[in-house]
């Protein structure tokens, strides 16, 4: 069964520093997302993105947060200046649209912000 | 308007008991209501999901009611065996391509 992969598994950087978070989505999938998970808290929604643009974006999503797919088969997230509060799980997710309902998660990058 | 509550935040059940986790909306727009469950260092996968027409689904195990009029809906889990200690989330969104609005999460524990 085709999966979502993300890259890194856990990313150590120090506070101000950027970072780009990677995905490779299912092949024949048309939305993505990307959502965090603070250790012990919910999943969070962060911005997701058809047709090469963001679609809908959350207050959590300032412009510290950049998201791109920039060869038809990665999906990326970017923060520019991170904070120490960024530490967290991100995950990655797709849907084949048409109303089918389905979000595939990726297995996540730990973002850890020093 | 957008939150959706979970309950309990844990639960340990014996082996071949049926946990219950429950979760309630406001937002009378969700259309869409899924459960994914999450084993540790992984992401979630969805489980089971059911539109707010239907007041119950069943995939196995699995068992969702759901309740339109209480905005409240349900998961038991039959029959449950030491591999299905995860945590759960249960789930909205307003249709099914939408951002999914997930509830706190339920780490179950079952026990052998």
């Amino acid at each position: 069964e085709p999966e979502v992969t993300q890259t890194p598994s856990h990313q150590v950087t120090q506070m101000g520093q950027e970072v780009i978070l990677r995905c490779v989505p299912i092949s024949n999938h048309l939305y993505f997302y990307w959502y965090r998970q603070i250790l012990g808290q919910k999943v969070e929604f962060l911005v997701s993105f058809y047709n090469n643009e963001i679609s809908e974006k959350s207050e959590i999503f300032d412009d510290q947060f950049s998201v791109e797919r920039p060869d038809g088969s990665n999906f990326t997230l970017k923060i520019r200046s991170t904070k120490l509060e960024d530490s967290a799980m991100y995950f990655c997710a797709c849907s084949r649209g048409e109303g089918t309902g389905t979000q595939y998660f990726g297995p996540g990058t730990r973002l850890t912000v020093l | 308007q957008q939150q959706v509550k979970q309950s309990p935040q844990s639960l340990i059940v014996q082996k071949g008991g049926i946990p219950i986790i429950n979760c309630a909306y406001e937002n009378t727009a969700f259309d869409y209501f899924p459960w994914y469950q999450q084993f540790p260092g992984k992401g979630p996968a969805l489980l089971i999901a059911i539109r707010p027409d239907v007041s119950e689904k069943k995939e196995g195990r699995f068992t969702i009611s759901f309740n339109k009029s209480a905005k409240q809906f349900s998961l038991h889990i039959m029959d449950s065996q030491p591999g299905d200690s995860a945590t759960y989330f249960c789930a909205a969104s307003l249709n099914r391509d939408d951002k999914i609005i997930f509830g706190k999460g339920t780490r179950l524990h079952i026990l052998p």
